[in-house]
């Protein structure tokens, strides 16, 4: 039982440089999310996804950008790497909208550290 | 974006004891969920609060929905070392989909 799978799990990365961060999940789930955590910050919405074909914004999405060519798959791409992006990242996806008695459900975290 | 405060920030106490986590707002949020993070992996959904004066107990854990929907709390009785971890709540808004995030508390149990 996979659940959302992150890869990779570390990486550093030079200024200026980009990267993918990969996410899949195996539970048929519409809804997809990118957070970032900072230490004593607590979680922020990056980018969401209600379906193939379909993205949006969240509350800090600058710097970043996603797609969501199939149901499984959710990459969030980095262009430009940047020190303020340093932060541990987290995907999660749930079968219905926030409101209902369904989970998110997050994969393990990608640690970027940009030097 | 609706803001969420958790308190305390950290807490430390021993095995057997109580303690009580809250998480506090200004807005009126259509449901509220907990979760439970330890080091290395996601956040685990341990609860969703619907109803204004809502209680759930899980095991040793009580959580309650304030009234007004704007607050809840979280209680743990006879903390286990297997408590561990940090404690997040996230507020569902009435419109969008974006879960709103507390910064969480950190709850260190010590044998």
């Amino acid at each position: 039982n996979a659940g959302v799978t992150q890869t990779p799990k570390f990486r550093i990365l030079k200024i200026g440089q980009s990267m993918t961060l990969q996410c899949t999940q195996d539970m048929n789930h519409n809804y997809m999310y990118w957070y970032r955590q900072d230490p004593g910050m607590g979680l922020k919405l990056i980018y969401y996804s209600v379906g193939a074909g379909i993205t949006d914004k969240g509350e800090v999405p600058n710097g970043y950008n996603v797609s969501r060519s199939t149901t499984e798959d959710f990459p969030l791409r980095l262009e430009l790497a940047a020190p303020s992006q340093t932060s541990v990242y987290f995907c999660a996806s749930s079968d219905s909208r926030p409101g209902s008695y369904q989970p998110q459900h997050f994969g393990d975290g990608t640690r970027l550290s940009i030097l | 974006t609706q803001l969420l405060e958790q308190s305390p920030q950290f807490l430390s106490i021993q095995e057997g004891e109580n303690l009580t986590v809250y998480c506090n707002s200004s807005s009126v949020f259509s449901s509220l969920q907990w979760y439970r993070q330890e080091p290395g992996e996601g956040p685990v959904l341990l609860v969703t609060v619907v109803t204004g004066g809502e209680v759930k107990k899980l095991k040793r854990l009580t959580f309650q929905f304030g009234d007004a929907r704007k607050d809840s709390s979280l209680h743990i009785t006879a903390a286990q070392t297997g408590d561990t971890g940090l404690y997040l709540c996230a507020g569902v808004p009435n419109s969008g989909y974006a879960l709103n995030f507390g910064k969480g508390t950190s709850l260190l149990v010590t044998p």
